[in-house]
């Protein structure tokens, strides 16, 4: 099957500071993708949509000046968390899909964001 | 909008028994997916099963099976012959278009199921 890898699984980054969590099609390339938080026992809340050169489509309530999208590429998406925050730790999910109907996503890994 | 609604937080079953985790969803559209994917403790999301909205016929992969129904809104998931493996977060979720105009996905809350050996 298709593969998503997410990159850092896990960082630790200071108050102020700001992070980048990459995500990266393997084997395919992603018409779209999408960022998504997850807090602990809870559901995926979807972040914002991408496409390769355009900007993100953000969900209602997401800061896109905090969390920016950058999809430089068919198979690379990434989210900046600038000026990080205790409250923006959290679970981070990225998923990937083909074609317009996005019938089928491909997840990665994750990456658990902790701001000390 | 669209909602997806898991009422149940948590479920239990025996090893090898079945279990059927429920979930509802709201829509005006009339072409859209639904999806059931399971999250075990290492928190990568896995595609159990997949149906689609024009289909009648429910989809069935191996030990799992939906019971899809369209008009009430209603697509169950049931689990036979469960394994310890099987013990994980369940998502109910709906692929449609969102009030951003964008197609994705909308997760419903998560059923926790344990099987007990």
């Amino acid at each position: 099957g298709a593969v998503v890898s997410q990159h850092p699984s896990r960082v630790i980054c200071k108050s102020g500071t700001s992070v980048k969590i990459e995500c990266r099609s393997l084997d395919f390339q992603a018409t779209t993708m999408f960022w998504y938080r997850q807090f602990p026992k809870q559901s995926l809340m979807l972040m914002a949509t991408s496409n390769e050169g355009s900007k993100a489509t953000y969900e209602q309530g997401v800061e896109k000046d905090k969390f920016l999208i950058n999809h430089a590429s068919l198979t690379l998406s990434t989210l900046t968390v600038t000026s990080a925050h205790p409250e923006d730790s959290s679970f981070y999910i990225c998923s990937a899909t083909v074609g317009s109907m996005n019938t089928e996503a491909f997840f990665g890994q994750g990456t658990r964001l902790t701001v000390v | 909008a669209q909602t997806v609604t898991q009422s149940q937080p948590e479920m239990s079953v025996q090893e090898a028994e079945t279990v059927t985790l429920s979930c509802t969803y709201d829509t005006s559209e009339s072409d859209y997916y639904l999806f059931w994917y399971k999250q075990p403790p290492s928190r990568q999301m896995i595609l159990v099963i997949r149906q689609e909205a024009y289909k009648q016929q429910n989809a069935t992969e191996n030990r799992f099976s939906v019971n899809f129904q369209k008009a009430a809104k209603s697509f169950s998931l049931k689990i036979s012959d469960s394994q310890l493996g099987d013990a994980a977060m369940y998502f109910c979720a709906y692929n449609g278009y969102r009030d951003t105009g964008r197609r994705a996905l909308t997760f419903g809350s998560g059923t926790r199921l344990q099987v007990q050996p």
